[in-house]
């Protein structure tokens, strides 16, 4: 099982910032997702990544996959209290007896103050 | 639709009890999982089903046993709870596994083991 390091774990910042978050591994993926997560909530999709350096928007949330597939980035334009939450990567397996299962990362916690 | 559904969503329990957490799904979806997820290490997978009458081990599933009782339904048994098991708890489905593999978690259930 491949590792994915996320960073930072923890991110509190005022609102109209920017930020980014990290999702590293030294392995290949096959694809990549992100996660949002809120209180006593599961976890929701939020993009998956396929290609190498393949760039994706969601309103003010623009996620990166690096070239080599082995690392990816999340990047919040002008953060609003309402994006707070737990940011999760997850990689899905490119091979062998784990292929197709998800590895995650072990999350950022974002909080957005007014 | 539902989506992913699971109960209980609290429980308390001491050490040596058993409980079955049930999770039903109405997508579809062939693949099922079970996750835990702890503070500061993401969600760790306990077991799996690809397929309905399949079930395989993931990387956390010491202490817990499962059943894919139909396509709908993939329950998580824990024989002799431990207070290693506090936890929260979350199902998830696919339509399948591979290369994208998009999950979708229900709400999670709350496990304190005393």
């Amino acid at each position: 099982t491949q590792l994915l390091e996320q960073s930072p774990q923890f991110l509190s910042i005022q609102e109209g910032e920017n930020l980014t978050v990290y999702c590293n591994s030294s392995s290949v993926f096959s694809s990549l997702q992100w996660y949002r997560q809120e209180p006593g909530e599961g976890p929701v999709l939020l993009v998956t990544v396929v290609t190498g350096g393949e760039v994706k928007k969601l309103k003010r949330l623009t996620f990166q996959f690096g070239d080599a597939r082995k690392d990816s980035s999340l990047h919040i334009t002008a953060a609003q209290p309402g994006d707070t939450g737990l940011y999760l990567c997850a990689a899905v397996n490119a091979g062998g007896t784990s292929y197709g299962k998800l590895t995650f990362g072990q999350g950022t916690i974002l909080t957005v103050h007014p | 639709n539902a989506g992913v559904t699971q109960t209980p969503k609290f429980q308390v329990l001491k050490t040596g009890q058993s409980m079955t957490l049930q999770c039903a799904q109405d997508m579809n979806h062939n693949s099922m999982y079970w996750y835990r997820q702890d503070p500061g290490m993401g969600l760790r997978l306990i077991y799996y089903s690809a397929s309905e009458g399949t079930t395989d081990k993931g990387e956390v599933p010491n202490g817990y046993n499962v059943s894919r009782l139909n396509k709908r339904e993939f329950s998580l048994r824990l024989e002799s709870a431990a207070p290693s098991q506090t936890s929260v708890y979350f199902c998830a489905s696919s339509a399948a596994g591979g290369g994208w593999n998009e999950q979708f978690f229900g709400p999670g259930t709350r496990l304190t083991v005393l």
